[in-house]
């Protein structure tokens, strides 16, 4: 079955600093990956995503994410982080039809 | 804003009752797709249309059934209400594809009492 793992329930860095919010997949076949950020009270808001190609790739906002078959993983980067950054993200994946299988989220909160 | 859009933004039901749940997808799209969030986790897939059919469904009961119009909105409806049901609501509206992101409404927020 597909699913997605985000191993931090929390993500603590100071404004100006790199962060990172990990995720490793399991499926099986060729992976489509994405990236959605949720704010307080609102719906998911598409970030970036991976389907072929470049294993940098980037997306809104000044966020990236990087593939790496050999490790199962695709993690989300920002070189600086702002503290509107501060949110919850969710890595997913598309399931054996169209469905994402998405993570359990990384709460990410960047302090001043 | 992604153009897909929700109604009621928020919902307060009793045990044992039924509720629909209303999107307009984003124009151009043809697929909609429902999905729960409970608190602290993230979505669970529940089901999806295309061109009005039911083409995918989640691990959820036959209790929740939807529909897709013509104009691609879409109702989400669940019967028998329980408290387990009390979650946001999200639907999102794409293009047919594995390759395709999803657009997301701001969701419904029911509670069930």
């Amino acid at each position: 079955a597909q699913s997605v793992a985000q191993p931090e329930d929390q993500v603590n860095v100071a404004e100006g600093n790199p962060l990172t919010v990990k995720c490793t997949y399991s499926v099986s076949g060729n992976p489509y990956l994405f990236w959605y950020v949720q704010y307080p009270n609102r719906g998911l808001q598409f970030l970036l995503k991976y389907i072929t190609g470049d294993n940098l790739v980037k997306g809104s906002y000044g966020f990236e994410a990087e593939f790496n078959k050999s490790q199962t993983s695709f993690h989300l980067k920002k070189p600086s982080a702002l503290v509107s950054d501060s949110a919850l993200y969710f890595c997913a994946v598309k399931g054996y039809g169209q469905n994402f299988v998405f993570g359990p989220g990384t709460r990410l909160s960047v302090l001043p | 804003e992604t153009g897909v859009t929700q109604s009621p933004t928020h919902l307060i039901k009793t045990r044992g009752q039924q509720v629909t749940l209303r999107c307009s997808s984003q124009s151009g799209h043809n697929t909609v797709s429902w999905y729960q969030q409970a608190l602290g986790q993230g979505p669970q897939f529940i089901f999806q249309y295309y061109r009005e059919e039911e083409n995918g469904r989640g691990n959820f009961p036959p209790r929740f059934s939807g529909l897709q119009f013509p104009n691609y909105s879409s109702e989400l409806n669940v019967n028998a209400l329980e408290l387990d049901d009390s979650a946001l609501y999200l639907c999102a509206s794409s293009v047919t594809g594995k390759n395709t992101e999803a657009f997301f409404g701001q969701g419904t927020r029911l509670t069930v009492v």
